[in-house]
């Protein structure tokens, strides 16, 4: 059965640095979406993205965020200058339709 | 803007026994409504969804809710719970921004499940 996967499963690094967080999606999904879920909250919506553009991004994606799928089989998420509060679980998900969502295992994401 | 509220943080239950999980939600329209299951070091499964028609829906593993318009509850139940069932369960609501070009889902905090044997 296809999955979303994510790598890596856990990166760690220090405050100010930039980060990639990679996806591949399931293969003939046409909607990508990231969300994060920060040690004991809620898993909050980031931004979802089709036809190679962001469909709609949440107050959270502010400009030290962006997102890329830049070969047709993965599905990026950058942040620019990491800051302590982005310490966070990251999620994957992708959907053939736009009501449903496949998750991938997420990445922990450690800023020091 | 719609919300989730799952009561219980964590829940323990003898193997065997039965089992259900709150969910409520606010949302201004019909909802879609999800059950998400989380095992340590996995991602979200998606375990059911209800999107219109019977109430009672069902969903993997033996697991079924019932989506009650009246007390906006969509609770996850289970007849006799197994040891492998234990995870974090998640409940969301799905929404389509105003200009239904896209669809996000919100939420809740979780419920922790332990299984005792």
């Amino acid at each position: 059965e296809p999955e979303v996967t994510q790598t890596p499963s856990h990166q760690v690094t220090q405050m100010g640095q930039e980060v990639i967080l990679r996806c591949v999606p399931i293969s003939n999904h046409l909607y990508f979406y990231w969300y994060r879920q920060i040690l004991g909250q809620k898993v909050e919506f980031l931004v979802s993205f089709y036809n190679n553009e962001i469909s709609e991004k949440s107050e959270i994606f502010d400009d030290q965020f962006s997102v890329e799928r830049p070969d047709g089989s993965n599905f990026t998420l950058k942040i620019r200058s990491t800051k302590l509060e982005d310490s966070a679980m990251y999620f994957c998900a992708s959907g053939q339709s736009l009501y449903e969502q496949y998750f991938g295992p997420g990445t922990r994401l450690t800023v020091t | 803007a719609q919300s989730v509220t799952q009561p219980d943080i964590h829940i323990t239950v003898s193997e065997g026994a039965s089992l259900e999980l709150r969910c409520n939600y606010s949302y201004g329209a019909t909802p879609y409504l999800f059950w998400y299951v989380q095992s340590p070091g996995q991602g979200l499964q998606l375990l059911l969804k209800y999107f219109s028609g019977d109430t009672l829906v069902q969903g993997i593993k033996g697991f079924e809710a019932e989506f009650k318009r009246s007390q906006s509850s969509f609770n996850l139940r289970k007849p006799s719970v197994h040891w492998s069932d234990a995870a974090e369960y998640f409940c969301a609501v799905g929404a389509r921004n105003s200009g239904g070009s896209n669809y996000k889902l919100t939420f809740g905090k979780g419920t922790l499940l332990t299984v005792n044997p």
